[in-house]
């Protein structure tokens, strides 16, 4: 069955701090993604890749930068966590066009 | 751009009642659409995928149709139960292939 794994899976930080966030898949994807997750907006794309060392913007990139080592690593970077970037962060796999599978997400809360 | 639009947000049900959920869509394309469940503290799941081949789609009790004429596709069950209680999300492939967009979602909250 399709594995996607995120660490860690709650994180607190403050204001101003670098915060990663991890995901791996062992699905042999070439997709991954990051989304957020708020309160009356569903899941909103913020990076996604297509392949190892090359990553894409999504529809609220700022604020983010991602980073994508090898197909099964993609990672979610706050240089500079903001109180506005406290949210649950999921990530996904897929081949294009396909069902993304999704990890069970961090939730992150910015003080 | 594509868009989806999930208008329900809140659905209150009891047992055995029956559930229906819609979402319209604009898009350029004839698109594979998709039906997500989220249960509490989880992840989303693929619940159905519905395509331009099939117009249907049938899982776990769950029914999905959509409408390529309306550009709408719902999700109904007959007889909901307790476990049913999720939020559930439309969504359909963006143009190129490369991300879904997911509808808001809807709260589907199901008391015994």
């Amino acid at each position: 069955e399709a594995a996607v794994t995120q660490s860690p899976r709650s994180k607190v930080a403050v204001t101003g701090g670098k915060v990663t966030l991890s995901c791996h898949q062992t699905n042999n994807h070439d997709y991954m993604y990051w989304y957020r997750q708020d309160t009356g907006h569903g899941l909103r794309l913020i990076h996604y890749s297509y392949v190892a060392d090359s990553t894409e913007k999504g529809d609220i990139p700022d604020g983010y930068k991602a980073s994508r080592p090898s197909q099964e690593n993609f990672s979610l970077i706050l240089e500079l966590a903001s109180l506005s970037q406290t949210a649950v962060y999921f990530c996904a796999s897929s081949e294009l066009g396909r069902e993304q599978y999704f990890g069970p997400g961090t939730r992150l809360t910015v003080l | 751009g594509d868009s989806v639009t999930q208008k329900q947000g809140q659905v209150t049900l009891s047992e055995d009642d029956f559930l229906f959920i819609n979402c319209t869509y604009s898009t350029t394309t004839y698109p594979t659409l998709f039906w997500y469940v989220q249960y509490p503290g989880q992840g989303p799941q693929l619940l159905l995928k519905v395509t331009t081949a099939n117009n249907k789609g049938i899982s776990r009790g769950f029914e999905a149709t959509y409408d390529k004429g309306t550009t709408s596709f719902h999700l109904q069950k007959a007889s909901v139960q307790e476990s049913d209680s999720a939020v559930y999300f439309c969504a359909l492939v963006g143009q190129g292939g490369r991300a879904l967009i997911f509808g808001t979602g809807t709260t589907v909250s199901v008391s015994p």
